[in-house]
């Protein structure tokens, strides 16, 4: 079936760690997109791509990094200047800019 | 600047009608979308409706545009305690998607 799988499903960090954040979609579309949610709160837009080898900033990019080297893949780094790391993050992709996306499960990140 | 707003609950009886309200900026929008947030999962794409459409209904899911008041609803009938969740509405922004800040739903018996 196609969809978008993130992994894994929860992840812990140790201070001063950087980490990546897996998302892989099988649906042939050429936008992905990396949100931020935190409890009560709407969907933040971190950074998204829309053609491979491409990506843009979105509002919250700071602490932030990613990589588009394929289509199917747009891994995300929280790296240690991300001060507040501990979020939902969730993955989307869609045909191209503006159409309707779909999401992957989350991953939950949390700080030991 | 680009915004989208939402009430922040909803609380209903099951059986009765659920009617979510949001309000957007950019009157440029081609489509507009909600989404529904179960907890701990992502969000699913429930509906959408284009921008030269006043309604449109998809089984117990009607939603209503209002365009000249910027004003987006979606209404449920015979809601049920498995539409517990937040649900989301979106404008299109040029390359990407602007969401609202979600309305949670809790139905009660």
């Amino acid at each position: 079936d196609g969809g978008i799988t993130q992994s894994p499903k929860y992840l812990f960090r140790k201070e001063g760690q950087n980490v990546t954040l897996s998302c892989e979609q099988n649906l042939n579309h050429d936008a992905m997109y990396w949100y931020r949610q935190d409890p009560g709160q709407g969907l933040r837009l971190i950074y998204y791509s829309q053609i491979v080898n491409d990506f843009q900033k979105g509002d919250i990019a700071e602490g932030y990094s990613v990589s588009r080297e394929k289509k199917e893949s747009f891994p995300l780094t929280v790296t240690s200047a991300q001060k507040n790391p501990t979020a939902f993050y969730l993955c989307a992709s869609s045909i191209e800019g503006g159409q309707p996306q779909h999401f992957g499960d989350g991953t939950r990140l949390s700080i030991l | 600047g680009e915004d989208v707003e939402q009430s922040l609950f909803l609380s209903v009886r099951e059986g009765d009608s659920s009617v979510i309200n949001c309000t957007y900026t950019d009157s440029s929008s081609t489509y507009l979308y909600w989404y529904k947030q179960e907890p701990g999962a992502g969000l699913q794409l429930l509906t959408y409706i284009f921008s030269n459409m006043d309604m449109k209904q998809d089984q117990r899911l009607t939603v209503l545009l209002n365009k000249k008041d910027k004003h987006l609803s979606l209404r449920i009938a015979d809601t049920q305690t498995g539409d517990s969740a937040i649900y989301f509405c979106a404008e299109t922004a040029v390359d990407k998607l602007i969401f609202g800040t979600g309305t949670r739903l809790q139905v009660f018996p």
